[in-house]
């Protein structure tokens, strides 16, 4: 089993904080999706990278994923109480069939404070 | 569009007792799964498939059956619940492409007592 790698677990900041999280393996991705998760629904896909050294905006959010296609990071800037939630990465590892069959992070579980 | 639906929402059981979760959508997607999450484990895959008719393992399949008789519907059985079975479901789809975005349903809520 090829194993995710993700940090923090919790997180609790104040509004208008910057914050990373960061997913790693030892393993090759062939992709990694970033997902955010609220209380009684299930995740919903923030965005996908595929290409190593890629950085990907998306508002206050940017994620990147490394050269060596083997680690993901979420940076937050200036984050807002509506940014409160369960994030979670999920890869695809070299190799397999990817489609679909995804690996989680253990997940962070964000509280951003008014 | 409904997307992936499950039921029940909620559902508390017996040990030993069976049942089965529902999963249908209707965005023709030909990958379905069934994850359970767990507090500090993130998600963790049950069973697949690929397509109607093809089904596999996942990384914890024991204790559970699926089939996929229909491209819409991929209902999950658990054959004589454990407590180790209480845990939130989530059934996903998505397109069989590389980099293809899951689609989750709101999950199953269950509790073997």
């Amino acid at each position: 089993t090829q194993l995710l790698e993700q940090s923090p677990q919790f997180l609790s900041i104040q509004e208008g904080e910057n914050l990373t999280v960061y997913c790693n393996s030892s393993s090759v991705f062939s992709s990694l999706q970033w997902y955010r998760q609220e209380p009684g629904e299930g995740p919903v896909l923030l965005v996908t990278v595929v290409t190593g050294g890629e950085v990907k905006k998306l508002k206050r959010l940017t994620f990147q994923f490394g050269d060596a296609r083997k680690d993901s990071s979420l940076h937050i800037t200036a984050a807002q109480p509506g940014d409160t939630g369960l994030y979670l990465c999920a890869a695809a590892f070299a190799g397999g069939t990817s489609y679909g069959k995804l690996t989680f992070g253990q997940g962070t579980i964000l509280t951003v404070h008014p | 569009n409904a997307g992936v639906t499950q039921t029940p929402k909620f559902q508390v059981l017996k040990t030993g007792q069976s049942m089965t979760l529902q999963c249908a959508q209707d965005m023709n997607h030909e990958y379905m799964s069934w994850y359970r999450q767990d507090p500090g484990m993130g998600l963790r895959l049950i069973h697949y498939s690929v397509g109607a008719g093809i089904t596999d393992q996942g990384e914890v399949p024991n204790g559970y059956n699926v089939s996929r008789s229909t491209t819409e519907d991929f209902p999950l059985r658990l054959l004589s619940a454990a407590p180790s079975q209480t845990s939130v479901y989530f059934c996903a789809s998505s397109y069989r492409t590389e980099g293809s975005p899951l689609h989750f349903g709101n999950g199953t809520r269950l509790t073997v007592t």
